[in-house]
């Protein structure tokens, strides 16, 4: 699987949008990108994923660049609890036992 | 309600002991996977198993064992032959979805078991 590198850390006002960007620039031409969030000491949960077309659903929005090196997840009105550490990572689906990859991610705090 | 659960939430052992850490899921999921995390890290693998009965090494596989005897159930034995056992255990699974059906591939995780030796 492909890495990905994502900032350490970022700050968003509540109530603005939130925008997590990932670069995977190695992502070859079957894999997915997915994106993932972890609050605090709790199991991570799934936000998002996409091949090359931007996909929305009830979390977030998910922007990839035509030559897919990049993506953004949009969390388009950001709460406090929305405060946790994002993962994007990328996998092949329908492939079993994928050596998922999970960098460091990126701290979104949301600050009041 | 379908999801994975892990037990115990946290655990306090001595070292030198083994201890077993419950992972369970009623999702009815062929793979299912355990990382571990440690202090503002990212998660590291350490077995999975894309079938009953079959497992493979992650890359962290030294002093931990499992087992996969049933479909719901990937129980993760600390040995004490990890050297640094303390830390946070997470459990999860995936369905990569039927040819031509729905394609997810998304992990669903645990709650997460915290492990401390003291």
């Amino acid at each position: 699987d492909a890495k990905t590198t994502q900032p350490t850390s970022m700050d968003c006002a509540e109530g603005r949008a939130a925008n997590l960007p990932c670069n995977h620039s190695t992502i070859s031409g079957n894999e997915y990108v997915y994106w993932y969030r972890q609050i605090h000491s709790q199991g991570p949960q799934y936000i998002i994923h996409g091949l090359k077309n931007n996909e929305t659903n009830e979390m977030a929005s998910l922007i990839i660049t035509e030559d897919r090196k990049s993506s953004t997840l949009i969390l388009p009105h950001a709460t406090l609890r929305d405060t946790a550490v994002y993962y994007c990572i990328v996998r092949v689906p329908r492939i079993y036992g994928n050596k998922l990859v999970f960098g460091a991610g990126t701290i979104l705090r949301v600050k009041s | 309600d379908g999801g994975i659960t892990q037990s115990p939430k946290y655990l306090f052992r001595k070292e030198g002991q083994n201890v077993t850490l419950s992972c369970e899921q009623n999702l009815n999921h062929d793979a299912m996977y355990w990382y571990r995390q440690d202090p503002g890290q990212g998660l590291r693998l350490i077995y999975y198993s894309q079938i009953v009965n079959d497992f493979q090494k992650g890359d962290i596989a030294e002093g931990y064992s499992v087992s996969r005897e049933k479909k719901e159930s990937f129980p993760l034995t600390v040995t004490s032959a990890q050297k640094n056992p303390t830390a946070f255990y997470l459990c999860a699974s995936s369905n990569p979805g039927l040819a031509g059906g729905p394609d997810t591939g998304e992990l669903f995780f645990g709650e997460g078991s915290r492990l401390t030796v003291l």
